[in-house]
């Protein structure tokens, strides 16, 4: 079972504009990060937000995690096609540091 | 540096037919992790190794899966009398000691 959920499913949007993602997850967590996945190829990290931090930056990047309700955002600004993959909210709540994804929301930027 | 690489790129398996995917993690990566997505879906846990102790096996599915990691270093899942549910994409990922984990490109598991 997957462990968070993003909203929405799908996102369209045309280069330039900004793109918001949300991920809620269910249980007590040590971090959130966010990974892009590319058509046919693997995943790769993006950003990394601790439970005790409450925004992050990277590049056009900008995360916001609210342990209290549960949730995360992402936002890209400034789209651009090359932003066109499924992104992925993944929690890790135990040691190990195992990743626990949610179903990930597609994310089209047209020229 | 080299990534995670994983070999094969895809695999097409008849039912009952076992297969063995192979991770070469990045050097010196001490953990290591298999995950499996299904079509459409985020990736699942699978198993988890630190250097060649198997610490967490809870995500596998059956006995039918195996993971090996003799050395510290390869790491091949085995998947015997596979089934057409076992098609998916296998991802492999491997981490140093701080939390990010790396990923490889994955196997395409195709089981007719």
């Amino acid at each position: 079972s997957q462990q968070g959920e993003e909203d929405p499913q799908a996102l369209s949007i045309q280069e330039g504009e900004n793109a918001t993602m949300n991920c809620s997850y269910k249980t007590s967590i040590n971090n959130l990060q966010w990974y892009r996945q590319n058509s046919g190829r693997g995943l790769v990290h993006l950003i990394l937000i601790r439970s005790n931090e409450r925004e992050k930056h990277s590049g056009r990047l900008r995360v916001t995690l609210d342990t209290s309700k549960k949730s995360s955002s992402l936002l890209i600004t400034a789209s651009r096609a090359a932003d066109t993959a499924s992104y992925f909210c993944a929690t890790t709540t135990d040691s190990w540091g195992k990743l626990q994804f949610g179903a990930g929301t597609q994310v089209v930027v047209t020229p | 540096g080299a990534g995670v690489s994983q070999s094969p790129r895809y695999k097409v398996a008849k039912r009952g037919q076992d297969v063995a995917l192979r991770c070469d993690p990045i050097s010196g990566h001490v953990s290591l992790f298999w995950y499996q997505q299904a079509l459409g879906q985020g990736p699942e846990f699978l198993t988890y190794f630190q250097n060649e102790a198997q610490l967490d096996k809870s995500g596998l599915p059956s006995d039918r899966f195996f993971a090996e990691r003799p050395e510290g270093s390869v790491s091949t899942l085995k998947i015997q009398r596979t089934q057409q549910e076992d098609s998916a994409v296998y991802l492999c990922a491997s981490r140093p000691y701080q939390e990010t984990q790396y990923f490889g490109p994955g196997t395409r598991l195709l089981v007719l």
